[in-house]
């Protein structure tokens, strides 16, 4: 696709429920980022890959958060056990390994936790 | 520690007048800076993109600099407009990574 796609736009949840976010990235894009944004607030880091790879994940909150990204494309951001502090807009990020190394945005997931 | 620390955190300044936002980092080796705006509920615009051989850039009432002896940058908006209001995100490359600064939060008023 012409740029980076997440989906769902949005989910609603009850609390204590598991959530999959899901992001696929420009095709060709190596590195691809994980983080969120509370309302009015700055981006907090999550995690990376580069290809497969996790390369840091020390941005996750606790054990309840794992992102995997089996092929190098698609990455999936899991939330288990989901608590009403996990509300937030989670957004992806992807870039390319040469050149200027653009950096794309996803349009972000909207995530409630009721 | 590759960081990178925005400041101030938030601020609010009258319409037409200038404003100056920083951005220090500790990322190396450096690859390249990029200041985003983000309106609320969007996605981040790139704004400008800055490598290591270049002092200032302009985009229109935008204009960053880059320090690279000092790891610092700048984002200086002219003449400020009411659409100028959001969230100033500074995003800086290394060779295996990229870093967000957590943002400056402008608000024009009328």
């Amino acid at each position: 696709g012409a740029g980076v796609s997440q989906s769902p736009r949005y989910k609603v949840t009850k609390r204590g429920q598991d959530v999959a976010l899901r992001c696929d990235p420009i095709s060709g894009h190596v590195s691809l980022y994980w983080y969120r944004q509370a309302l009015g607030q700055g981006p907090e880091f999550l995690t990376y890959f580069n290809y497969e790879a996790q390369q840091d994940k020390s941005g996750l909150p606790n054990d309840r958060f794992s992102a995997e990204r089996p092929e190098g494309s698609i990455s999936t951001l899991t939330i288990q056990r989901t608590e009403q502090r996990d509300s937030a807009m989670y957004r992806c990020a992807s870039s390319s390994r040469t050149g200027d190394r653009r950096v794309a945005f996803g349009s972000g997931t909207r995530l409630t936790v009721v | 520690k590759n960081q990178v620390e925005q400041s101030p955190q938030s601020l609010i300044i009258l319409e037409g007048k200038n404003c100056t936002l920083q951005c220090n980092y500790t990322v190396s080796p450096f690859s390249n800076l990029r200041w985003y705006k983000q309106d609320t509920g969007r996605g981040p615009v790139s704004l400008t993109i800055m490598t290591f051989s270049e002092n200032t850039k302009s985009n229109g009432r935008y204009t960053a600099t880059l320090d690279a002896d000092t790891k610092q940058s700048s984002l200086h908006i002219t003449a400020s407009q009411l659409s100028d209001s959001a969230s100033y995100i500074c995003v800086v490359s290394s060779a295996s990574k990229i870093i967000f600064g957590s943002g400056t939060r402008l608000s024009i008023r009328p």
